[in-house]
């Protein structure tokens, strides 16, 4: 089982709407998840951290349910320059390192 | 502020040749990631230094890649020979301290390889 996986889309959604992205992590024992946002042919920047059951960004919220050990990214009222790729990040292996799930493509049309 | 520095931003080679990837964090960064990132894939991490020590090398093919990072600040990322399946976009980050799974890791713009 791989430690990160997402649906990797494409979500094709019109400007103005809410989109939802679920993300599930294998080791129970992590304790704070990403989400970073990567543009076509640009580096990964982080988007939101999540430490406890969610955290809120003006039109993006992050949830987090332990038990299940899933993650969730939540855009509200989308804008064309929303689109992008959303990865999902959380901590795995021995040695802490973060891993990343494939990303999820986003595509707000007009 | 500077952010991440890679060079070069595109390299073409053909296979069995060498090629080396150049990174500079940000400055006051003490740890330093190499990470390989194919079409369609997020970052998997190839190597991970804690100042000048690599505290995870654990997913590095080191049959033919290598890496240093001397001095605690620049790193390079060596393979030799490439092989077609290299091709990929080799990104650097760094982060302050505390762990990967504490610290914000700020990405260079990333090495687009081609192995033809």
């Amino acid at each position: 089982r791989k430690e990160v996986e997402q649906d990797p889309g494409p979500f094709n959604v019109p400007e103005g709407a809410t989109v939802a992205f679920n993300c599930t992590y294998s080791n129970s024992a992590s304790q704070s998840f990403f989400w970073y946002r990567q543009d076509c042919r640009k580096e990964p920047k982080l988007l939101m951290s999540v430490y406890s059951s969610g955290n809120e960004d003006g039109r993006f919220t992050a949830q987090l349910n332990r038990a299940s050990q899933y993650i969730s990214l939540l855009i509200r009222d989308s804008k064309l320059s929303d689109s992008a790729t959303y990865l999902c990040v959380a901590p795995g292996g021995g040695a802490n390192n973060l891993f990343f799930g494939t990303g999820t493509r986003l595509t707000v049309i007009p | 502020e500077a952010g991440v520095v890679q060079s070069p931003r595109y390299k073409i080679i053909e296979k069995k040749q060498p090629v080396a990837f150049w990174c500079n964090p940000i400055s006051g960064h003490n740890t330093l990631y190499w990470y390989r990132q194919n079409l369609g894939q997020g970052p998997e991490l190839l190597i991970r230094y804690e100042n000048e020590e690599a505290v995870d090398d654990s997913q590095l093919p080191k049959d033919r890649f290598s890496a240093e990072r001397l001095k605690g600040v620049d790193s390079t990322l060596k393979i030799q020979p490439a092989e077609l399946g290299d091709s990929a976009v080799y990104l650097c980050a760094s982060s302050l301290a505390g762990g990967p799974g504490t610290d914000t890791q700020y990405f260079g713009p990333g090495t687009r390889l081609t192995v033809l």
